[in-house]
């Protein structure tokens, strides 16, 4: 498998427009996470899906932010309209479910978001 | 989840072992101890995670005491690729509520 794969790797665009990033988990995954990066803040948790409902959605900023999982190999994180403070790298992660062990998340490489 | 404290930056010698402390005094006896590394510009990797017993793979060691309120990551032979920010993370595995919620972790830097 070639692991969880964002798409664009890196984009820059202007307030106001419409940004969608992509993502397409690791076949057989059925958890799929969406994580921002900033220096300020770190990582931080934005929405997660199980069996592409979801989950929890506590941590998506604004309503400008928004996220969907329609099939089990494809999620998209849309913000509309984009602002400079947007900025940031977004990662994608994927795991199987949970067993009484526990299994790890793979992670894409990111997409280095610009909004200028 | 359990909130988790690293010390913000640690220094190891190349070959030396590098032993990465974690609190985590209020971890539920159905949380995992999970650490995660990301080298600079990547996206985080999973190194090896635990209940109660201690665990080893290829990557790590990872010790965690018998009350389960403190961890550590030894990484026994580090090299200038371990240079990275640690995270340490206490989760809930079962049913579908099992966020992963990174803290600030520790910057590690492995130096000649």
């Amino acid at each position: 498998d070639a692991g969880v794969i964002q798409s664009p790797r890196h984009e820059v665009t202007e307030m106001g427009q419409e940004v969608t990033l992509r993502c397409k988990p690791i076949s057989g995954h059925d958890y799929l996470f969406w994580y921002r990066q900033t220096m300020m803040r770190g990582l931080e948790l934005l929405i997660y899906f199980n069996n592409n409902v979801p989950i929890d959605d506590s941590g998506m900023p604004e309503d400008r932010f928004s996220a969907k999982m329609p099939n089990a190999s494809f999620s998209t994180l849309k913000i509309q309209p984009s602002e400079p403070r947007d900025s940031a790298v977004y990662f994608c992660a994927s795991s199987f479910s949970f067993s009484l062990r526990g299994t790890e998340a793979f992670f894409g490489q990111g997409t280095r978001l610009t909004v200028v | 989840d359990a909130k988790t404290t690293q010390p913000p930056s640690m220094d190891c010698a190349e070959g030396r072992a590098a032993n990465l402390p974690c609190n985590h005094s209020t971890i539920s006896g159905n949380e995992y101890v999970y650490w995660y590394r990301q080298i600079h510009s990547q996206g985080p990797q999973y190194i090896i995670h635990g209940l109660k017993n201690n665990e080893t793979n290829e990557m790590a060691s990872l010790i965690i005491t018998e009350d389960r309120k403190s961890s550590t990551l030894i990484l026994p032979h580090a090299t200038l690729r371990d240079t990275a920010v640690y995270y340490c993370i206490v989760r809930v595995v079962t049913g579908t509520a099992s966020k992963l919620t990174f803290g600030t972790g520790t910057r590690l830097q492995v130096t000649l």
